[in-house]
């Protein structure tokens, strides 16, 4: 079974613009998790959804938005990007009835 | 304001010692306590993780440690070698909280051959 995907791998983008990035969760699972990593601020939860619904957010500025599709794929967006948002940003999926979260391997986004 | 504080920030160990990392949380409400391993250029990747109705619970070369009273978990790794040069993250979540983990500062292990 394939593992959580995250498209693009690498992003490097300028102060002001906007950025959409996009997780493939594991097949069956319908949560998804977004989480930012920082070697400042560590890992740090961002939103979950379930079923296209946000259940949870952190306490991350407006700015950061997410939604998820009918098929559980999921995508997050950051408008007028600030330095500080450069971050390795983690998706996580699972079954709704579990607590095991499976990561992918992030995206990488430098902002300049 | 920081839940879950992990320590050590940093661990080197000879192979076939026995790292131990400590994690203390705050919030009582916590009922779920993973321990994650994370590569450079990778996610972090479930390792073990354990409930606080049992005080250790043991999969392979990792063990897990809990005590609820003190609000303290903590992760041996047995017989450790070069490959779990990695960092490692604690964290928690409360039930019925859907995903929201909080995890630790991280603690990154090196293991000499």
């Amino acid at each position: 079974k394939a593992g959580v995907t995250q498209t693009p791998r690498y992003l490097i983008k300028t102060r002001g613009q906007q950025v959409t990035l996009s997780c493939s969760p594991i097949s069956g699972h319908r949560s998804v998790s977004w989480y930012q990593q920082t070697p400042g601020q560590g890992l740090q939860f961002l939103f979950e959804y379930f079923s296209e619904t946000q259940r949870n957010k952190g306490n991350f500025p407006g700015r950061f938005s997410g939604r998820q599709f009918s098929n559980s794929r999921s995508e997050m967006n950051v408008s007028t990007l600030e330095l500080g948002d450069s971050a390795l940003y983690l998706c996580a999926s699972r079954f709704v009835t579990t607590d095991t979260q499976y990561f992918g391997p992030g995206t990488r986004l430098t902002v300049l | 304001q920081q839940q879950v504080k992990q320590s050590p920030q940093s661990l080197i160990v000879q192979k076939g010692g026995i790292p131990i990392i400590n994690c203390a949380y705050e919030n009582t409400a916590f009922d779920y306590f993973p321990w994650y391993q994370q590569f450079p250029g990778k996610g972090p990747a479930l390792l073990i993780a354990i409930r606080p109705d049992v005080s250790e619970k043991k999969e392979g070369r990792f063990t897990i440690s809990f005590n609820k009273s003190a609000k303290q978990f903590s992760l041996h790794i047995m017989d450790s070698q070069p490959g779990d040069s990695a960092t490692y993250f604690c964290a928690a979540s409360k039930g019925n909280a859907g995903n929201m983990l909080t995890f630790g500062g991280g603690t990154r292990l090196m293991v000499k051959p």
